[in-house]
């Protein structure tokens, strides 16, 4: 059981637009630590994604976008991409438990 | 280009202890802005932070953990391990290092490529 719960599968058909949501709570997203997102094909290492709740590192394609409320964050992609099939991680830390702390993880298939 | 590579047996015997160590390249372990972590994923499941060390040998664990791990980091190679003792077929996973700026607000945002470690006797 993670302590930041994602939809186990998500998936849409070319261009469409999906997001997938990272649910936290008050010692985590809600004490305002921040979200990270990661990618990850396979068999291959995660990728940062968007870093500080909504910042892309350099190279990343600005169809994918971050934000956060409350004790939740979200990741879209619209005009989704054959490419875009992957894992995606969501990631911030916890204070009550002192650790870095990862979401479950959220399949994405492009139909 | 940073570059982060796992090194280490890739099958260890139940109640042994797994030695992995994570060269870094490109770029210099005695930073003080960075921290330097482990982070592991077991088959088909996500992904646990494991503990991270600075150039100093300052050294955060996860508590589910703890007991067992020890991280240590040699500026001389440019390198830092991690020791994971007593371990069991859970404890099968992809191994990956990473590092992390300073602060509990930052991201892993370099990563090496990861090793697979299999226990099993």
């Amino acid at each position: 059981q993670s302590v930041l719960t994602q939809p186990p599968s998500v998936s849409g058909a070319p261009g469409q637009r999906v997001t997938i949501s990272c649910t936290g709570s008050s010692s985590n997203i809600g004490a305002g630590y921040d979200v990270h997102w990661y990618q990850q094909f396979p068999g291959a290492a995660p990728k940062l994604l968007i870093y500080g709740n909504s910042n892309r590192p350099s190279g990343v394609p600005d169809r994918f976008s971050g934000s956060n409320s409350g004790t939740s964050a979200s990741l879209a992609i619209p005009g989704l991409q054959a490419e875009d099939e992957a894992d995606y991680y969501c990631q911030s830390y916890d204070s009550s438990l002192s650790t870095w702390v990862f979401g479950g993880g959220t399949k994405l298939t492009v139909l | 280009q940073l570059q982060l590579q796992e090194s280490g047996p890739g099958l260890v015997k139940p109640s042994e202890t797994l030695s992995l160590t994570c060269t870094v390249s490109g770029g210099s372990i005695s930073s003080n802005i960075y921290y330097w972590a482990w982070i592991r994923q077991p088959p088909g499941k996500g992904l646990e932070w494991i503990g991270s060390i600075n150039y100093s040998g300052r050294t955060y664990y996860n508590p589910s953990l703890k007991s067992r791990v020890t991280i240590f980091v040699d500026t001389s190679k440019n390198h830092f391990s991690l020791k994971l003792t007593s371990v069991t077929a859970a404890d099968t996973a992809v191994y990956y290092c990473a590092r992390l700026a300073v602060g509990a607000t930052t991201p892993f945002d370099s990563w090496g490529q990861g090793t697979l470690v299999t226990v099993s006797s």
